[in-house]
């Protein structure tokens, strides 16, 4: 079965740092793109930026260039998403998904990582 | 950034119903469009990609159709298990592969 599997729930201070991971099984992790995906309390999806696992070819969303850093450690089949200064607005639930071709869609979806970042 | 924009942004239907909900793209994206559904606490569900290709295992009552600026979904009969939230997102631009603000599909 293809799926990806992300870290579990994090609490945060504002400043803190936080890296948080989706490991791919079920399929060869390196011929496929892993995406980031934000979504808000109660709002829609916001797409933030994307990896390619083979050599690490990675795009932002001009939305989120700078403010996070997307990475993946191929040996492990797992990609990361990592802020290092976080902020009260970063509060939301993050999804990392398979992209398996440029213009595809994003065919499997983590369970998602609730990020809660409240002093 | 390419944006797209969905209409209607909720629609009240009754099982059995027809629905269609569209989404125009700010520039032209060719057919490269993608359709989610996503329940609450749920992570969303590819259901259409490239405009109108459907993915595997999902029922053929749903059909995606469009190119270059303007596209649509349609549920051909509206069942209880499709009352969620409906993306589209363009598949166009790797810049930023922006969603739309989605669609709730609520009961009447």
């Amino acid at each position: 079965e293809v799926q990806l599997v992300q870290s579990g729930a994090e609490v945060k201070k504002p400043g803190e740092s936080l890296k948080i991971s989706c490991k791919g099984s079920g399929y060869l992790f390196t011929t496929s793109w892993i995406g980031w995906v934000r979504q808000v309390p109660g709002k829609g999806l916001e797409w933030m930026g994307i990896i390619y696992p083979a050599d690490s070819d990675t795009r932002y969303s001009p939305s989120f260039q700078g403010q996070v850093t997307i990475s993946a450690d191929k040996s492990i089949n797992t990609a990361y998403l990592q802020w290092s200064s976080l902020k009260a607005s970063d509060t939301a639930m993050y999804y990392c998904a398979r992209q398996p071709a440029r213009h595809y869609g994003m065919d499997v979806w983590g369970q998602g990582t609730t990020v809660t970042v409240s002093s | 950034d390419i944006q797209m924009t969905q209409s209607p942004s909720s629609v009240s239907a009754s099982v059995g119903d027809r629905v269609t909900i569209t989404c125009r793209a700010s520039q032209g994206i060719s057919s490269w469009l993608a359709w989610y559904q996503q329940k609450p606490g749920k992570a969303p569900r590819l259901l259409i990609y490239a405009a109108s290709s459907l993915q595997s295992g999902v029922p053929l009552r749903f059909s995606g159709s469009g190119s270059g600026t303007e596209f649509t979904l349609t549920i051909s009969s509206l069942q209880p298990e499709d009352f969620a939230t409906y993306y589209c997102q363009q598949a166009n631009s790797f810049l930023a592969l922006t969603f739309g603000g989605g669609t709730k599909v609520e009961i009447k």
